[in-house]
């Protein structure tokens, strides 16, 4: 079984640049949750969908950061414009059913470094 | 709201040696509990998970974690460390609501294993 694909892997941009992170989940799984993980710390999450809607973005920086996931399958990050404090790694996870099923599965990630 | 605290920052262990990481939760209910391992540059990989029921769980590689109520702790264990289990570790609690499933992350520990 395919795993959470992530791209790109590494991306180094100049602050006020944009960038955006792809990420394709396990075949099946309806949640896909976007986290953030700054150097040193936890993931935290940024959103989570459920098939193509959004549960929860509460935590997502509105002014900067966008996120779709149209077909409910593949999702799309979006960071415009880039701040210095946003290099971090950007994971991405699906699930087959949330927390019900006990595992999130979660791609390599996408690091930033926002210069 | 549901907070997770990993004291240790850096754990420094002999191969053969036996392990143990420290876990506290801050939760409402009765918390789902996880352990996640993440290898540099790497994605998170689930160790092991507490929802119910026995409150010692056994999980891959050997390792295992205790559920303890009365001290809002989840520590993990390894009997004899490898030099293969370095690496950092997450402790996560699961919020389990309407809608939104997600995890909250501690700051991580992580684990160097000396020869």
């Amino acid at each position: 079984e395919a795993g959470v694909a992530q791209s790109p892997r590494y991306k180094i941009i100049e602050k006020r640049q944009s960038v955006a992170f792809w990420c394709n989940p396990i075949s099946g799984h309806a949640t896909l949750y976007w986290y953030q993980q700054i150097l040193g710390q936890g993931p935290k999450l940024l959103i989570q969908f459920q098939n193509n809607g959004v549960v929860d973005d509460s935590q997502l920086p509105k002014d900067r950061f966008s996120a779709e996931r149209l077909k409910g399958v593949d999702s799309t990050l979006k960071i415009q414009p880039a701040k210095l404090e946003d290099s971090a790694m950007y994971l991405c996870a699906s699930s087959l059913l949330g927390l019900a099923t006990g595992e999130l599965f979660f791609g390599e990630g996408s690091r930033l470094t926002v210069l | 709201a549901q907070s997770v605290t990993q004291p240790d920052i850096h754990i420094t262990v002999s191969e053969g040696a036996s392990l143990e990481l420290r876990c506290n939760y801050s939760y409402g209910a009765t918390p789902y509990l996880f352990w996640y391992v993440q290898s540099p540059g790497q994605g998170l990989q689930l160790l092991l998970k507490y929802f119910s029921g026995d409150t010692l769980v056994q999980g891959i590689k050997g390792f295992e974690a205790e559920f303890k109520r009365s001290q809002s702790s989840f520590n993990l264990r390894k009997p004899s460390v490898h030099w293969s289990d370095a690496a950092e570790y997450f402790c996560a609690v699961g919020a389990v609501g309407t809608g939104a499933n997600n995890l909250f992350f501690g700051t991580g520990t992580r684990l160097t294993v000396i020869p």
